[in-house]
């Protein structure tokens, strides 16, 4: 059963506009969300990260939007730039549980965004 | 430069030939993990450890081993590899606090014949 859903394979975006990036969960002991940029060969790269206490956190171009009751995240980023174009992994990490798991991760399946020119 | 680094990064061998996939990090992180990633299945954890001699199994450890001698290595055994082991592989690590950040290594692609 898939924890973490990123139903969009792929997002097509004009240079200068707003991407948005969605992803769903479907539990609710995950404490911490983040996402991960990724270039062909090269490994994915951390991008950023927001709390279940929070419901935004905004790093530059980038900002997360938390929706704890409809258990979605999405990732925007404005204005988008051609060297955005990549394969973007939402993330979900649980609450410490019992049997040494905590800070696992959960990897959604990726969306592969082309920012074009 | 921190980073985590993989070797080889391409391999093409037979089924059945053991083969080890390393991993080394110059953070001194706790925290060292193993992903595969696969068409249309995204990231899925194969092992981890939490230290030094503390290593636990992830979502899909079935075909694998590891083991954790060093704080600095992490190495992935595959005993006798099969072709549906054939996938991009990627170590990752990150301190002790399960809020940090993991920081990926730059992925090693097996093709198991």
């Amino acid at each position: 059963d898939q924890q973490v859903k990123q139903n969009s394979p792929s997002l097509s975006v004009q240079e200068g506009r707003i991407s948005i990036l969605n992803c769903d969960y479907t539990n609710s002991m995950f404490d911490y969300f983040l996402w991960y940029k990724k270039y062909p060969a090269e490994g994915p790269t951390f991008l950023i990260s927001i709390s279940s206490i929070k419901d935004k956190n905004e790093d530059g171009r980038f900002t997360v939007f938390l929706n704890k009751s409809a258990k979605h995240l999405s990732l925007h980023i404005v204005p988008s730039q051609p060297g955005d174009s990549a394969v973007y992994f939402c993330a979900a990490k649980r609450q410490g549980d019992y049997g040494g798991s905590q800070g696992n991760l959960i990897f959604g399946k990726g969306t592969k965004l082309s920012v074009k020119p | 430069e921190a980073q985590v680094t993989q070797n080889p990064r391409y391999l093409i061998t037979v089924t059945g030939k053991k083969l080890t996939v390393t991993c080394s990090q110059n953070m001194n992180h706790e925290y060292m993990s193993w992903y595969r990633q696969d068409p249309g299945l995204g990231l899925r954890q194969i092992y981890y450890s939490m230290n030094v001699e503390v290593t636990d199994k992830g979502d899909v450890p079935e075909g694998y081993k590891v083991s954790r001698k060093e704080k600095r290595n992490f190495p992935l055994i595959l005993e006798s590899p099969s072709p549906n082991q054939t996938s991009l592989y990627f170590c990752a690590s990150r301190g002790r606090y399960s809020n940090q950040p993991q920081h990926f290594g730059d992925g090693t692609r097996l093709s198991i014949l």
